[in-house]
């Protein structure tokens, strides 16, 4: 059974320019989750996908982000016009609906993204 | 104010000891969960262990336990029997039902460093 994958692991890039990160849930999962964690901090949720729809994105997820999950199964999330503040690890996780609190999120090794 | 609070920045322990990482949590809701998620300095969070407000029993799997206090609203994690592999940041979180109309995310603390001495 193969865990949550993210692409690419690292990524550096000038400001301005725009990337893409690349998430392979688990692959039963249908709730998908993509985070923010900056140096120092825990990660800060961004946006969250059951199935192919995005049913909420944080106040966080400024109009330079976008995420999309085309067909319930991979999520890219987006970022363009690069901002230096935007470096951070971006994390993504995915679980299995189960209706009770005790729903566990598994992450993946996230991508680190570094804005010159 | 602070969901969850993890006051603790460092934390260091023998090898074989016993640890404790701190948490507190800051909420109205009567229904919620807490998590610990391990991540080591390869980046990826693993999941340990999850309570549930109304678990009367304190949670364990294997090695790691929870102090559960409700009351006190905290939730410590306790490490047994620590191995140097143990050594990593630890993060406390926390689902609420009822946050905003959503209980699906994850409110994460700053995290415990937790090294294990040789």
């Amino acid at each position: 059974d193969t865990g949550v994958s993210q692409n690419p692991r690292h990524k550096i890039t000038k400001r301005g320019q725009n990337v893409t990160f690349r998430c392979d849930p688990i692959s039963e999962h249908n709730r998908l989750y993509w985070y923010r964690q900056t140096l120092g901090q825990g990660p800060e949720f961004l946006t969250y996908f059951q199935n192919e729809a995005q049913l909420e994105k944080s106040r966080l997820l400024s109009d330079r982000f976008s995420a999309e999950r085309p067909k319930g199964s991979f999520s890219t999330l987006e970022i363009q016009r690069t901002e230096q503040g935007d470096s951070a690890m971006y994390l993504c996780a995915s679980s299995f609906t189960s209706g009770d609190l005790g729903e566990t999120q598994y992450f993946g090794p996230g991508t680190r993204l570094l804005v010159l | 104010a602070q969901k969850i609070t993890q006051t603790q920045p460092g934390m260091f322990v023998q090898e074989k000891e016993a640890v404790t990482l701190d948490c507190t949590y800051d909420t109205s809701d009567p229904s919620y969960g807490l998590f610990w998620y391990k991540q080591p300095s390869s980046g990826e969070m693993i999941f340990l262990i999850y309570q549930g407000s109304y678990d009367q029993q304190n949670a364990t799997e294997g090695r790691y336990s929870l102090n559960f206090q409700k009351a006190r609203k905290s939730a410590n994690l306790v490490i047994s029997a620590s191995q140097l592999g143990d050594s990593a940041m630890y993060f406390c979180a926390m689902r609420e039902r009822n946050s905003g109309g959503s209980n699906y995310k994850l409110t994460f603390g700053k995290g415990t460093l937790l090294t294990v001495n040789p």
